[in-house]
């Protein structure tokens, strides 16, 4: 079993759409999680910190579930300019070794 | 610019090689990690730093990998006798290493291409 597994993707969806990525990790001990946006060819970028509480930033909004292991993005009013892929990130699961998954693509159609 | 750099940008070598690339991570950022990234997948953990010190290391890095922080500032990491499945995009990222949920920065990479 991969440590952090993503939605295969690809997300095909028309500008103005809601889509929701699930994320899921298996180590308990993990301290950390992130969302990071990666356009082709590019180096990965932060798009945000993940909270317990949940957290919010404009269109995106980021769960973490501790109990069940999960890790979500949901992104409104989809733009066309949120097409990329969506990397969910996983951090100290033993000192500072980072964790990726594999990534969702979204391509956003006008 | 003051973000991560790395150099080369390309590299193109034939097997059996030895290939060294360079990572400057921002200035005064403590942590420094190396990544591997092959086409569909994310950035897979190779090795990290603080300051000077290789604290951890993927069980995937073979004995042909190596890196170095010598002064706790650049770092580079030697691939030696070179495969074809080291061909790869090499990611660098550096955080201000104070705590573990610092935002890593990531240079640019640098694509290896073993013919």
């Amino acid at each position: 079993r991969k440590e952090v597994e993503q939605d295969p993707g690809p997300f095909n969806v028309p500008e103005g759409a809601t889509v929701a990525f699930n994320c899921t990790y298996s180590n308990s001990a993990s301290q950390s999680f992130f969302w990071y946006r990666q356009d082709c060819r590019k180096e990965p970028k932060l798009l945000m910190s993940v909270y317990s509480s949940g957290n919010e930033d404009g269109r995106f909004t980021a769960q973490l579930n501790r109990a069940s292991q999960y890790i979500s993005l949901l992104i409104r009013d989809s733009k066309l300019s949120d097409s990329a892929t969506y990397l969910c990130v996983v951090t100290g699961t033993g000192g500072f070794k980072t964790i990726f998954g594999a990534g969702t693509r979204l391509f956003v159609k006008a | 610019d003051t973000g991560v750099s790395q150099d080369p940008r390309h590299k193109i070598t034939k097997r059996g090689q030895n290939v060294t690339f360079r990572c400057d991570p921002i200035s005064e950022h403590n942590r420094l990690y190396w990544y591997r990234q092959t086409l569909g997948q994310g950035p897979e953990f190779l090795t990290y730093f603080q300051n000077e010190a290789q604290l951890e290391k993927s069980r995937l890095l073979s004995d042909r990998f190596s890196a170095e922080r010598p002064k706790g500032s650049f770092s580079t990491l030697e691939i030696q006798r070179t495969e074809q499945g080291d061909s790869a995009m090499y990611l660098c990222a550096s955080s201000p290493g104070t705590s573990v949920t610092d935002t890593q920065y990531f240079g640019p990479g640098t694509r290896l291409t073993v013919l």
